[in-house]
């Protein structure tokens, strides 16, 4: 049982490329997150998945997009990466509703030059 | 909406002595979950502890514990006989009954010192 998995772990950027950050889960979880943590700051949520084929915008939605095609999978897609999007992207799961705790991936550190 | 508030950036506690970080929050419902998290070095999030609103008894894990204050909307966390290892971020959540928000604080960096 491995969790909620990312990858990759570090990715630098240049400005206008794009790319796809994997999230993957093990645990049949049917809501998962996407999250990102600037320096010295809390998380913010950018994209979430309620369950396969459903997904939602978040407080910062702009400049990403989301599918979920299966339970276990949320991918985070860039596109034309600007500085901006430096940060740290978090993807979580959690079984059902709030009162669920949130299982985190170990992270993605994202550089955009 | 619903808002968490953590208003101490940075604490210290010498290893051993006991520490407490703040958090309050604002929700309109009557039936929620509390959550403290912790962010070492390593950047995993790993739950420390969590609290049901409905019960009035604070949730203890180990060494951690809570003053959950459901009319005041506080909800700390005390850290007894601090260890290196606590040497963290710590978040404060508070998640939307519906699932699909969770609602964290800006964090408190604790640094527990030898």
């Amino acid at each position: 049982n491995a969790g909620v998995t990312q990858t990759p772990k570090f990715r630098i950027l240049k400005i206008g490329q794009s790319m796809t950050l994997q999230c993957t889960q093990d645990m049949n979880h049917n809501y998962m997150y996407w999250y990102r943590q600037d320096p010295g700051m809390g998380l913010k949520l950018i994209y979430y998945s309620v369950g396969a084929g459903i997904t939602d915008k978040g407080e910062v939605p702009n400049g990403y997009n989301v599918s979920r095609s299966t339970t276990e999978d949320f991918p985070l897609r860039l596109e034309l990466a600007a500085p901006s999007q430096t940060s740290v992207y978090f993807c979580a799961s959690t079984p059902g509703t709030g009162q669920n705790t949130q299982y985190f991936g170990p992270g993605t550190r994202l550089t955009v030059l | 909406a619903q808002t968490v508030t953590q208003s101490q950036p940075e604490m210290s506690v010498q290893e051993a002595e006991t520490v407490t970080l703040s958090c309050t929050y604002d929700t309109s419902e009557n039936n929620y979950y509390l959550f403290w998290y912790k962010q070492p070095p390593s950047r995993q999030m790993i739950l420390v502890i969590r609290q049901e609103a409905y019960k009035q008894q604070n949730a203890t894990e180990n060494r951690f514990s809570v003053n959950f204050q459901k009319a005041a909307k506080s909800f700390s966390l005390k850290i007894s006989d601090s260890q290196l290892g606590d040497t963290a971020m710590y978040f404060c959540a508070l998640p939307s009954n519906t699932g699909n928000q969770f609602y964290f604080g800006t964090g408190t960096s604790l640094t527990v010192i030898p």
